[in-house]
């Protein structure tokens, strides 16, 4: 079985401030891991995603997250938070190579303010 | 190619009407996915298609609802005798998967589905 935990349902930062979304997952097996980014009346974009290559996973947009496996962690992070940031923010979690589901947590919504 | 589409974008719809949406993928892609996704809530998976096979269905695909994908391009997605609980959005997702690779979803606006 597979599940996604993120912490904290709303996220509140200045801009130019640091962002952290935080994802804690569970996988009997080692997962594939997603971070998406959903604007308002949009389909979901792919911002990064850890498939074992590397545990520092750089993406769009100036995001990164580093897969810890002592900690269950995927977080996702960005030095400087922009407008254009604020959107909703899913971690998602696979056992399946062929990524033939995604499990997925409920979501952060990263506000932020000038 | 503009991506995936998925129409209509929007439907209302009285409680035990039945209800059909359509998405069309990105045309070289083999996998074609379907998730709804509720209020507050993240997606939640409800099946997907390798070509024309329909591979996996989620329990959350009772027996009102029936998905398609006939020649292995556009799906359509029918739910039948709709009830409050189905108001959500449906999202539609494409990829292309070569057995050894995947190269990750691709994601339609999504159709949001009210029940009155």
């Amino acid at each position: 079985a597979q599940s996604v935990t993120q912490l904290g349902s709303h996220v509140s930062v200045s801009e130019g401030a640091l962002v952290l979304l935080r994802c804690n997952y569970s996988s009997s097996v080692p997962p594939y891991l997603f971070w998406y980014v959903q604007y308002p009346n949009q389909g979901l974009q792919l911002l990064l995603k850890y498939t074992s290559a590397a545990t520092l996973v750089k993406g769009i947009n100036g995001f990164e997250a580093e897969f810890k496996k002592s900690e269950t962690s995927f977080h996702l992070t960005k030095p400087s938070a922009h407008m254009s940031d604020a959107a909703e923010y899913f971690c998602a979690v696979t056992q399946d190579s062929g990524y033939s589901t995604l499990t997925f947590g409920k979501g952060t919504m990263l506000l932020v303010s000038p | 190619d503009t991506g995936v589409s998925q129409d209509p974008r929007h439907k209302i719809t009285k409680r035990g009407q039945n209800v059909t949406f359509r998405c069309d993928p990105i045309s070289e892609h083999n996998r074609l996915y379907w998730y709804r996704q509720t209020l507050g809530q993240g997606p939640e998976f409800l099946t997907y298609f390798q070509n024309e096979a329909q591979l996996e269905k989620s329990r959350l695909l009772s027996d009102r609802f029936s998905a398609e994908r006939p020649k292995g391009s556009f799906s359509t997605l029918e739910i039948q005798r709709t009830e409050q609980g189905d108001s959500a959005m449906y999202l539609c997702a494409s990829s292309l998967d070569l057995g050894a690779s995947n190269y990750g979803y691709t994601f339609g606006s999504g159709t949001r589905l009210t029940v009155v």
